[in-house]
Parts: C-alpha cells; structure tokens; sequence
C-alpha cells in the first residue's frame, strides 16, 4: 500500500529556478490538495483539485501552478522561485471531501531556495 | 477562513501518565468535523481521532479520546498512558459539512509539540 507518494523528500533550489513537486496516489481518491507548512505555521492549502482536469485554488496559490491530467496524478509547479517559497510541502487526497472522511498525506518534501 | 488555535506550543508528560491537548476554533457553522493529527519526526501527518460535531458523545480511539464541547467551540485531545512513541507534533483540523465537489478543505491550528520523558 503505497498510498500517497511524494518526490523528492529534499531539494535545494537556486532563486529564479522553477521546478515540479511530484505527487501520486493509488487510492482512486478523486480529490487531492497541495499544503505548504512553514516553521511554527499549520498547514495552508495552496491548490486542490477534485478531479481529474479540475483544479482550484486555495488560500496561499501565489507563486504556484498545479494540473490533474490524471486521477492519480497532482504535479506542484513553482516558477521563479522566491526565498519566501522555502518550506515543507504535503500532498493530500481523499475520496470524499466532506464529512469525516481524513485526508491521507504524503512524506512531505522540504525544499529550501537559496 | 475558519480559525483553529491551538495555545500550547509545547507540552510535555511522563510516560505513562495523562497529558490534554487543546484545540479551540471559530465557526458559525452547525455542522462541521474535526481531526486530531499526529506528525511525528518522519514528517508524515497520521489521523489520530476525529469527531463529528452533531454528535454529543466524544470519540475514543484506544488510548486517545477527545472531550468536545461544541458550545464552547472546544476540542481537545488526551493522550492516556502516555508512550515514547506519542511524541510528536499534534495538529487540531476544522472541516465545513460543506459541498461535495467545491474542496472543503481543512483548515489547521499551528500545532502542539508534545514530548515524552522516559
């Protein structure tokens, strides 16, 4: 049981560089989120998506594109990367997303930008 | 936005003994959901607990329990029995009944980092 699958764990990138955060899942969960949690912070949705060719933002989508081309499948985009960027980034999904249905995360990737 | 405050940064507790979390959130909601999770060092975020809010009785899930008080818009964790392996950061979610298909996304409290002395 995979579940929630993000790559890379770690990235140092340089400012102005661009790069794609990976995120698979192989629960057939429709929806799926982008977090960002910065030190002493809770999490804040970047982006989510409740399914496959539909993607919405959330509460911090400066900075960031995402696509759903496939159910699986929820690529984190950041272009021109900022210092302000530097943070742990979680994917989620779940089947439903209402009720007391939990949201399942992935391992987290921390990347810096220096 | 819904808030979620979480007051303790840190905490701490012996092992084996009893140690309460708290959680307290700002909503004109009725009906909503909340969670309790757990990220441990490794980073990953694990469901803990959670509670529905149009039931009266607290969840319970093993050594975990809650006690909700909707009036007071309350919502807190208590960890019996404390073990090596609960230390942790522990975050407090919100969720809306909300819409199916339009996200309802959870909204997180800053977290409670919980120690356990041997």
């Amino acid at each position: 049981n995979a579940g929630v699958t993000q790559t890379p764990k770690f990235h140092i990138l340089k400012i102005g560089q661009s790069m794609t955060l990976q995120c698979t899942q192989d629960m057939n969960h429709n929806y799926m989120y982008w977090y960002r949690q910065d030190p002493g912070m809770g999490l804040k949705l970047i982006y989510y998506s409740v399914g496959a060719g539909i993607t919405d933002k959330g509460e911090v989508p400066n900075g960031y594109n995402v696509s759903r081309s496939t159910t699986e499948d929820f690529p984190l985009r950041l272009e021109l990367a900022a210092p302000s960027q530097t943070s742990v980034y979680f994917c989620a999904s779940s089947y439903f997303d209402r009720g007391n249905q939990p949201q399942h995360f992935g391992d987290g990737t921390r990347l810096s930008i220096l | 936005a819904q808030t979620v405050t979480q007051s303790q940064p840190e905490m701490s507790v012996q092992e084996a003994e009893t140690v309460t979390l708290s959680c307290t959130y700002d909503t004109s909601e009725s009906d909503y959901y909340l969670f309790w999770y757990k990220q441990p060092p490794s980073r990953q975020m694990i469901l803990v607990i959670r509670q529905e809010a149009y039931k009266q009785q607290n969840a319970t899930e093993n050594r975990f329990s809650v006690n909700f008080q909707k009036a007071a818009k309350s919502f807190s964790l208590k960890i019996s029995d404390s073990q090596l392996g609960d230390a942790a950061m522990y975050f407090c979610a919100y969720r809306s009944e909300g819409t199916e298909g339009t996200g309802n996304q959870f909204y997180f409290g800053t977290g409670t980092s919980l120690t356990v002395i041997p």
